[in-house]
């Protein structure tokens, strides 16, 4: 079956670094997403990977290793409004996007 | 009105109510989706409609049934509902483009705010 885990929450301090992890087994690979929901709210596109190696975007990165079937989102200098939900999915070799549960991130002051 | 619009926002039914949501999108994509987002558990994948037609439909129960009147607006009707139905139904958008094989590459998707369905 295909499969997607990322822990269920975090936590981590404002002004730090955080990095939310993402391994998947689906069948063929055609990119992966990351995608951040804040409580009550649409998920709203952050990053795109289909090449390994990091993509960054102002203080969110996203790392991809194909052959690891692993990415991760890294959150830099955090501040309180980073507080949501972090979804990642893969597109499968049918361009059928596959979720994962989601990670709820906490900030702390 | 920009980006995707769901409405009610809230919904409170009995199992016997039939009610409707509804989802609009001016984006001008050419693909709309139903997901249903319950806690601590991934996006299910209701239904695809690419081009005003049904791409996709993942088993989904007949309680549910999905309208595409045209590329901007997506209902879906509800009746006969089940306690295990009560979750956070969320409509997307996305640009999509013929890839290899015929195959559909979906872009990147655009989420309303969604529709809290709570059945008694």
């Amino acid at each position: 079956g295909q499969n997607i885990d990322q822990p269920t929450e975090m936590t981590a301090t404002e002004g730090a670094i955080v990095q939310i992890n993402c391994t998947y087994q689906t069948s063929g690979f055609n990119g992966l997403f990351w995608y951040q929901q804040h409580a009550g709210e649409a998920p709203t596109f952050l990053s795109y990977n289909v090449l390994d190696g990091l993509e960054e975007k102002g203080r969110f990165s996203s790392f991809l290793s194909r052959s690891k079937g692993y990415s991760y989102l890294l959150l830099k200098e955090l501040q309180m409004k980073d507080s949501a939900s972090y979804l990642c999915a893969v597109r499968d070799s049918n361009y059928q996007l596959i979720w994962g549960a989601g990670t709820k991130l906490i900030i702390k002051p | 009105e920009t980006g995707v619009t769901q409405t009610p926002r809230h919904l409170v039914m009995g199992m016997t109510n039939k009610k409707s949501l509804k989802c609009e999108q001016h984006l001008g994509h050419n693909a709309m989706y139903w997901y249903k987002q319950s806690a601590k558990k991934p996006l299910e994948l209701m239904f695809v409609y690419s081009l005003e037609e049904r791409v996709e439909n993942n088993s989904v129960p007949s309680r549910f049934s999905p309208e595409c009147p045209n590329s901007s607006h997506l209902f879906l009707h509800l009746h006969t509902l089940q306690p295990e139905d009560s979750a956070l139904y969320l409509c997307a958008s996305s640009q999509d483009l013929e890839g290899l094989a015929g195959k559909w590459d979906t872009g990147e998707l655009f989420f309303g705010e969604g529709s809290r369905l709570t059945v008694l």
